[in-house]
């Protein structure tokens, strides 16, 4: 089956930790994603990834970090300068071009600070 | 750029009722319109989608048309079920010629037996 997994389904951060929140694609798309939603809110875009090795920031990037080493993978680290990183954090893939900008999600992360 | 606006929620209904979810936008150029849901601990998944004036998307009983003169795209389903409980969210092309979405609010529909 084709599809975005991500892990783990829970996370717990101490202060002054970061963490690292997994994101697997097997749908051979270019474009991947990073969403915040907290509740009862949208989802804010934290980074995105058009290609392999490039990546850009998006509307709430700071306190978060991404790398973009193979096409299947876009890995999120929530820093320490993440102040309030309680959230459902969601990563999503499309193709990469106008046109065909259908997003593809995968089930989330919940991170929650002890 | 571009952006849309929802309803505001919570919506409750009861089972077999008609419900309608306005979406308007705003946008340059000809975006393609998109509808996710939500269910609830869970990631966003496609219900539907539009990608030109005048085109209807349907999935699962529900349907919206993509109406350029009233720049909207709402959502409507005839008889809701008590599994259509979910958060619903209207999304566009962020830009002309740009392939990332810019998602709505969010609305929260939840349908009682």
């Amino acid at each position: 089956d084709g599809g975005i997994t991500q892990s783990p389904k829970y996370l717990f951060r101490k202060e002054g930790q970061n963490v690292t929140l997994s994101c697997e694609q097997n749908l051979n798309h270019d474009a991947m994603y990073w969403y915040r939603q907290d509740p009862g809110q949208g989802l804010r875009l934290i980074y995105y990834s058009q290609i392999v090795n490039d990546f850009q920031k998006g509307d709430i990037a700071e306190g978060y970090s991404v790398s973009r080493e193979k096409k299947e993978s876009f890995p999120l680290t929530v820093t320490s300068a993440q102040k309030n990183p309680t959230a459902f954090y969601l990563c999503a893939s499309s193709p990469g071009t106008w046109g065909r900008e259908t997003q593809y999600f995968g089930p989330g992360t919940r991170l929650l600070v002890l | 750029g571009n952006s849309v606006t929802q309803m505001e929620g919570p919506v409750t209904l009861s089972e077999e009722a008609f419900l309608t979810i306005n979406c308007t936008y705003t946008a340059t150029g000809y975006p393609s319109l998109f509808w996710y849901v939500q269910y609830p601990g869970e990631g966003l998944q496609l219900l539907l989608k539009a990608t030109k004036a005048d085109d209807k998307g349907s999935n699962k009983g529900f349907e919206a048309t993509y109406r350029k003169e009233t720049t909207s795209f709402h959502l409507e389903k005839g008889s809701v079920q008590v599994s259509d409980s979910a958060v619903y969210f209207c999304a566009l092309s962020r830009e002309s010629n740009d392939y990332k979405l810019s998602f709505g609010a969010g609305t929260t529909v939840t349908v009682r037996a």
